[in-house]
Order: C-alpha cells, then structure tokens, then sequence
C-alpha cells in the first residue's frame, strides 16, 4: 500500500508570496492533519480534516488555511509568506486510531 | 492533553538495550500513551502504542507502571540506525486527528 505523499518536496517562495501543499493520504484513510516543525517551535499541529471538514484547528493565523476534497486528498495555503513560515510542512492521515498517524516525507518550505 | 517531560538527549552504544522515560503526571484515564520515532528531514514514524502495563512489538517493548504517570520506551541492542528523535505523547483516541509533540529525546548511538 502507497503511503502518504506530499508535493511538492522544497518550495522556495518569497515574503508576501502565497503557497499552496498538497498531500494524497493513504487510500481509505479519512482523516488528515497537517503540522509545521520549524527548529525553534518543534512539531506543532495546523489543523485535521476528517470527510471534507476541518475538525480541529491549531493555534495559527488564519493566513495558514486549508481543505480536503472528496477523495480525501487535502491542500494547506499560506498567504502572504512572511519569513518566519520558513518549515518542514508534514501531513498524516489515519483511518480511525488517531494516536498511530502515518506521516508523509514533508514539503520544505523556505520563504526569501 | 497531557504534558509529557522527557530527557532532551540520551548518548548509546551499539548493541546497548536503551530506555527512554516519559513523565506524565496528569494522564487521564482515556489516555493512550504512544510513541513516535523521527529522522533528520522526514515525517515522524509510529512505533508503539499502549495503555497498562507491557506492550512489545517487533521494533520496542513500552512499560508503564499501573498509576500510569510514566512509561518507558525500550528499544533493545540498538544500533547505528536507532540515531533519532523519540517523542512520547499522550492522548484519547478520541481526541481525532490532533497530536501535541513535546521536544522529544534525541538518541545518539555511538559504535
């Protein structure tokens, strides 16, 4: 079984600019969260969508937002990039546990 | 959720048996306490996951005491591979899809 991918793998951006990720769970998993580590914060989470809708949301502004579509394939965009959004940018999805989530590679952001 | 402390390093020799204690002093009784394992530039990977007492798999055994307030990560004969950061956390599965990731412990394995 595939795990889960993310695209693209390194984005280089600059302040101001707006981003968008993409992540393919594993197929049958319906839920998706996504989490920015940075050396500074560590793992934080950003948010969860489980069948389309966000379910749980971190403590971020609201230029980080996200979606899920019906396949359950989810996108997170940022907006006006400011330094600081700088981070390796991990989604995970699981099929019901949701303490044991499969994590894909990450998409390294690195804003100029 | 649960705050978890646990030691920020941990230096180790090939073939050593390593353990790694997490405190969790105000685990609640739905809590599950699980274990992540995360190499340099890449997503974190479930190791183990457990509620009382002893639970072994093919990668580590996890112990925790029946107040349930610490658990300890064992990872036996370790070798230069087991190099990485191990995260404790703790969490309902009821909590959906939102994990809190404390600092982890960093393992070093020497040869």
């Amino acid at each position: 079984k595939a795990g889960v991918t993310q695209t693209p793998r390194y984005l280089i951006k600059t302040r101001g600019q707006q981003v968008t990720l993409s992540c393919s769970p594993i197929s049958g998993h319906r839920s998706v969260s996504w989490y920015q580590q940075t050396p500074g914060q560590g793992l934080q989470f950003l948010f969860e969508y489980f069948s389309e809708t966000q379910r749980n949301k971190g403590n971020f502004p609201g230029r980080f937002s996200g979606r899920q579509f019906s396949n359950s394939r989810s996108e997170m965009n940022v907006s006006t990039l400011e330094l600081g959004d700088s981070a390796l940018y991990l989604c995970a999805s699981s099929w019901g546990d949701y303490n044991e989530q499969f994590f894909g590679p990450g998409t390294r952001l690195t804003v100029l | 959720l649960a705050k978890t402390t646990q030691p920020i390093s941990m230096d180790s020799y090939e073939g050593q048996e390593v353990n790694i204690t997490c405190s969790h002093n105000n685990i609640a009784t739905n809590d599950y306490i699980t274990w992540y394992q995360q190499f340099p530039s890449q997503g974190p990977r479930f190791i183990i996951q457990g509620y009382k007492t002893k639970v072994t798999n093919e990668v580590a055994s996890l112990f925790i005491p029946a107040d349930r307030k610490s658990s300890t990560l064992s990872l036996p004969r370790v070798s230069l591979s087991d190099t990485a950061v191990y995260y404790c956390l703790v969490g309902g599965s009821g909590n959906t899809g939102k994990l809190i990731f404390g600092q982890g412990t960093t393992l070093q394995v020497k040869p």
